[in-house]
């Protein structure tokens, strides 16, 4: 299959952690982004991994890659209002092209 | 820099009707690409560039055509709409730095709506 797959919807309240995760498909993949996107606006790059990594921290993200069963996660701590988007993972099959293969996107809801 | 602007922001066309949508970067970036996103769907590459004289399909091309003349513009042609085709577009550009692709960026996207 070619999809990347991910959950449509997450609630979560303000304060909690939030985890949002990816299927993707090709063992091949070299890097995996996650994106965010806010109402009515473009695509924004929250973080990437390298396909040879498990995990990435920044401030208060944290990806997680398992390559064996080609599952990424995406770990929000302390969420906020202000988090409340649309995430995207998308990976990058092959090399030096620049091509990106997108998930549906999971819409984050943050409850005060 | 502007960064990677979009025209129009909004369209309605009728079926038949062809148009060009813009993308420009100021960037000097050698990708662009251009995407669609549908409700559940996320966002599906229609046709992309890795330099100024190449592109390439990707997902979704059938009813779209592009060109890349210049590094800068990279504009998509809707030749006969359909009302398939209704859809927020969006253009991205990015540097090509060997075996990463850098970060993409985003333009605003132009809503399209076809009756």
């Amino acid at each position: 299959g070619e999809d990347v797959e991910q959950s449509l919807f997450l609630s979560v309240r303000e304060g909690d952690s939030s985890v949002i995760n990816c299927t993707y498909t090709d063992s091949s993949s070299t890097y995996l982004y996650w994106y965010k996107q806010e109402p009515g606006a473009g695509l924004q790059l929250l973080t990437y991994i390298f396909s040879n990594m498990d995990m990435k921290q920044d401030q208060r993200l944290t990806v997680l890659l398992n390559k064996k069963d080609k599952h990424l996660s995406l770990r929000i701590a302390d969420t906020q209002t202000g988090d409340s988007a649309i995430y995207f993972c998308a990976e990058q099959r092959s090399s030096n092209t620049g091509k990106l293969i997108f998930g549906q996107g999971t819409t984050l809801q943050v409850k005060p | 820099n502007a960064g990677v602007t979009q025209t129009p922001k909004f369209q309605v066309l009728k079926t038949g009707q062809s148009m060009t949508l813009q993308c420009a970067q100021d960037m000097n970036h050698e990708y662009m690409s251009w995407y669609r996103q549908d409700p559940g769907m996320g966002l599906r590459l229609i046709h992309y560039s890795v330099g100024a004289g190449i592109t390439d399909q990707g997902e979704v091309p059938n009813g779209y055509n592009v060109s890349r003349s210049t590094t800068e513009d990279f504009p998509l042609r809707l030749l006969s709409a359909a009302p398939s085709q209704t859809s927020v577009y969006f253009c991205a550009s990015s540097r090509l730095t060997g075996i990463r692709s850098d970060e993409q960026y985003f333009g605003p996207g132009t809503r399209l709506t076809v009756t």
